[in-house]
Formats: C-alpha cells, sequence, structure tokens
C-alpha cells in the first residue's frame, strides 16, 4: 500500500516569503499526485494535480509543484505568500488500481504573518 | 450546483448512541468516500463506494456502516458511539476515480462522550 510523508507540521512565515512544502510518497508503480487546502473554516479544495506530462504543475494562486519520480516527490511551492495563504495543505497520492482511494500525509499547517 | 453537503455539522453524542452521518453530492458522480480527521492527523478511509449498490471497506472501517442506494446519497452509520470515534468527518466524491480530483463536503464535527 501506498503512503505519504508530509515533513513539516507547522510553517510559520512572513508575507512575501517564500514557501517549500515537501512531500514524499512511497509506492513503486504509476501515481497520480495532488495537492489539498483547507482555509479556516472552509472545505478541503484541489489547489493542483499531477496524473502525466510536465512535472511541473501549476495550480491555483501562484502554487506550483514539482513531481521529482526519482525522488518520489511532490513538493509545493509559492514565491511569494500572501496572509490569505494561512491554511493547512495536505498531499495525496492515488494509484490507477485502486478504486481512486486517496491516501493522505498528515498535513501541513501554514501559518503567514502579515 | 451545491456539490457536496453534510448534515449535521456538529453533534454530540453519548457513549452507546448511534446515528447516522449524511452525504449528498448532485455532480452525479460514481465514486464516493468517507473519511475521519484527527487533530493533527491526515484523512483517514472509512468507506468509500464506486456506483450505487456498491461499498467497500476503507482504511478504519470498524465501528461504521455505509449504505449507497442511489448515486447522490452515501450516508455513513455510527453503531455504538465510543470515544475513539470523536473526529471531524469529511464526505467527498469523484467523477472518476484517479486522475479526477475529490470534492469535499465542509464536515461533521462528532464529540462522543
Amino acid at each position: 500500500a501506498q503512503s505519504v510523508s508530509q515533513h513539516n507540521h507547522h510553517v510559520i512565515l512572513s508575507e512575501a516569503a517564500s514557501l517549500e512544502l515537501g512531500c514524499n510518497y512511497s509506492y513503486g508503480g504509476t501515481v497520480n499526485l495532488f495537492w489539498y487546502v483547507q482555509y479556516p473554516g472552509q472545505h478541503l479544495q484541489l489547489l493542483l494535480k499531477y496524473f502525466s506530462g510536465d512535472p511541473l504543475v501549476k495550480g491555483i494562486k501562484g502554487f506550483e509543484a514539482e513531481f521529482i519520480k526519482s525522488k518520489f516527490s511532490f513538493n509545493l511551492r509559492k514565491p511569494s505568500v500572501q496572509w490569505s495563504d494561512t491554511a493547512e495543505y495536505f498531499c495525496a497520492v492515488n494509484v490507477d488500481t485502486n478504486a481512486g482511494k486517496s491516501t493522505f500525509g498528515d498535513g501541513t499547517t501554514l501559518t503567514v504573518k502579515p | 450546483n451545491a456539490g457536496v453537503t453534510q448534515t449535521p455539522k456538529f453533534r454530540i453524542l453519548k457513549i452507546g448512541q448511534s446515528m447516522t452521518l449524511q452525504c449528498t453530492q448532485d455532480m452525479n458522480h460514481n465514486y464516493m468516500y468517507w473519511y475521519r480527521q484527527d487533530p493533527g492527523m491526515g484523512l483517514k478511509l472509512i468507506y468509500y463506494s464506486v456506483g450505487a449498490g456498491i461499498t467497500d471497506k476503507g482504511e478504519v472501517p470498524n465501528g461504521y456502516n455505509v449504505s449507497r442506494s442511489t448515486t447522490e446519497d452515501f450516508p455513513l452509520r455510527l453503531e455504538l458511539a465510543a470515544p475513539s470515534q470523536t473526529s471531524v468527518y469529511f464526505c467527498a466524491s469523484s467523477y472518476l476515480a484517479t486522475t479526477y480530483e475529490q470534492y469535499f463536503g465542509p464536515g461533521t464535527r462528532l464529540t462522543v462522550t
């Protein structure tokens, strides 16, 4: 079974700082990768996803992530964070053979100080 | 579209009580999922369904039951509630598996005392 590891449980940044959240997964086959975000008081929603093609994917609100197959990683980045990016971020992976059951990381809470 | 809706938003149960968490989606999605999220932890899959009449266990199914009589509805039943079931419960749906993202409901915060 696949597993997902998010290295940072809580990240605190000042506005305009750059962000990188780590995500590693364990699975030897083809994977589909997602980053979800949960803003305070809101639903989880999709930030971006990768399933094939260009390993650098762009999502909403200026976020991007790079899939590095050799490192089993899918790190999330943003060059300049804003206070409104304060949220919890979840990395998830699913594989083609299991009915879309996603495995989620434990989440990273991002706090951006104004 | 309302998307995925869940009721109730909050509930307090006494040990041994039972309840049903409701989940409805209006996007005609075949795939539906129930997760629980404990503090500081990721989402753990309880049950999932690939279509009406078809359900299967996820990672943490003990103490729960589901049914899927229609495409739209996927209720989660808690029998004999225990403090270990105190959690936030999320329902999600997806058009297809794998490359399609999941759409989440707002969650139900359940406390068992």
